[in-house]
């Protein structure tokens, strides 16, 4: 598609469940980024990749966190053993340039919707 | 650190109204500055950019003039419609990182 993809749509899972969430990048995109988003709030950065190498991840809130994009396109997010308060809207965004240089805009995707019971 | 603030919402005009959405923001160095827009039940859309001091970025009759002197990146609309309901977000980039944005302003515009 034209767009950044994101699935699914909506997620809805027990505490102490892993789950993972996908992104799948405008094509020829080299950079990626997570974000998430509380109700009532903008997004915040959780972490970055530039092609397959994640280059930053210092906005993953603790361990139980974690991301991988393996041959530079899709990425997938994935929480393990969840709680409440990783409910969020997840978002991922991409961008045609690399960290650093020339600023491209970064175009997101619709979003992840996570709801742990 | 770098950091963004947006006036609060919601913000309720009547079509036709003149729109200002107030947005600060603290960086070192020369940010880049954004404003994105969410429609309801649609994912986040670049509405408009500005790269360096006194830019002035546009789209959709939404105007935004970068003001390094008061660290601010206020977006306008001389006449709003109900089609421009939606939340507004103003964000913040250095070199292409990740963003920074503010909490969102949430705008509705009846006819």
């Amino acid at each position: 598609g034209a767009g950044v993809s994101q699935s699914p749509r909506y997620k809805v899972t027990k505490r102490g469940q892993d789950v993972a969430l996908r992104c799948d990048p405008i094509s020829g995109h080299v950079s990626l980024y997570w974000y998430r988003q509380a109700l009532g709030q903008g997004p915040e950065f959780l972490t970055y990749f530039n092609y397959e190498a994640q280059q930053d991840k210092s906005g993953l809130p603790n361990d139980r966190f974690s991301a991988e994009r393996p041959e530079g396109s899709i990425s997938t997010l994935t929480i393990q053993r969840t709680e409440q308060r990783d409910s969020a809207m997840y978002r991922c965004a991409s961008s045609l340039a690399p960290r650093g240089s020339s600023n491209q805009p970064q175009h997101f995707g619709d979003g992840t919707r996570l709801s742990i019971l | 650190g770098n950091s963004v603030t947006q006036m609060e919402g919601p913000v309720t005009l009547s079509e036709e109204a003149f729109l200002t959405i107030n947005c600060t923001y603290t960086a070192t160095g020369y940010p880049s500055l954004f404003w994105y827009v969410q429609y309801p039940g649609e994912g986040l859309q670049l509405l408009l950019k500005a790269t360096k001091a006194d830019d002035k970025g546009s789209n959709k009759g939404f105007e935004a003039t970068y003001r390094k002197e008061t660290t601010s990146f206020h977006l306008e609309k001389g006449s709003v419609q109900v089609s421009d309901s939606a939340v507004y977000f103003c964000a913040l980039n250095q070199a292409g990182t990740a963003l920074i944005f503010g909490k969102g302003t949430t705008l509705s515009v009846s006819s």
